[in-house]
């Protein structure tokens, strides 16, 4: 079973350079999250989606972008990176909002 | 005032002890309450959903208290597996979870 999975695990970026994280899961889940957590801090939302064609900011969507044109996909864009972008990111899904399956993690430093 | 907030920790218990976690949230119309657990550097997974009669899963026990706006766990007979951050997670709105910081627990020999 494979669940959320994300790629790369591992990325370093130059200041102005772009990447998109992939984010895919198999459980035919509607809603779809995108988190950061930066050291010794909680985790903080991106975007989220609640289905297909729907999606919606969180609490930290600037220099970001997300599109959500499967159920199982939700790519998460960034344009133009910065340093303050250094962080751990997590997709993560959910089918009644009961329980959230993360996915393992991109760590991202931005040089 | 922060959406969720939980003990800054870290707690630094023997084993077999006993720790209890707590956690406020800001928004009364919260709708579900979680714990979640997260090892060093890994995602975070499910400790248990917390409801308003409170429940246990063995050595945990969660309890919410609506009026005070306040959730808690305790950990019975503290295990060195034991060690992690604990994270207090709250759907303020429809289906966004919402994190606190964490508090981290490290069980000692």
């Amino acid at each position: 079973n494979a669940g959320v999975t994300q790629t790369p695990k591992f990325r370093i970026l130059k200041i102005g350079q772009s990447m998109t994280l992939q984010c895919t899961q198999d459980m035919n889940h509607n809603y779809m999250y995108w988190y950061r957590q930066d050291p010794g801090m909680g985790l903080k939302l991106i975007y989220y989606s609640v289905g297909a064609g729907i999606t919606d900011k969180g609490e930290v969507p600037n220099g970001y972008n997300v599109s959500r044109s499967t159920t199982e996909d939700f790519p998460l864009r960034l344009e133009l990176a910065a340093p303050s972008q250094t962080s751990v990111y997590f997709c993560a899904s959910s089918s009644t909002g009961e329980k959230l399956f993360f996915g393992s993690g991109t760590q991202l430093s931005v040089l | 005032r922060k959406e969720v907030e939980q003990d800054p920790g870290p707690f630094n218990v023997p084993e077999g002890a006993t720790v209890a976690f707590n956690c406020t949230y800001s928004n009364s119309a919260s709708q579900s309450f979680f714990w979640y657990r997260q090892d060093c550097r890994k995602e975070p997974k499910l400790l248990m959903s917390v409801y308003s009669s409170g429940n246990e899963d063995g050595r945990f026990t969660a309890q919410l208290n609506r009026a005070s706006q306040y959730i808690s766990l305790l950990i019975r007979d503290s295990k060195l597996s034991d060690s992690a951050t604990y994270l207090c997670v709250v759907t303020p709105y429809g289906q966004n979870f919402v994190f606190g910081p964490g508090t981290r627990l490290s069980v000692l020999p």
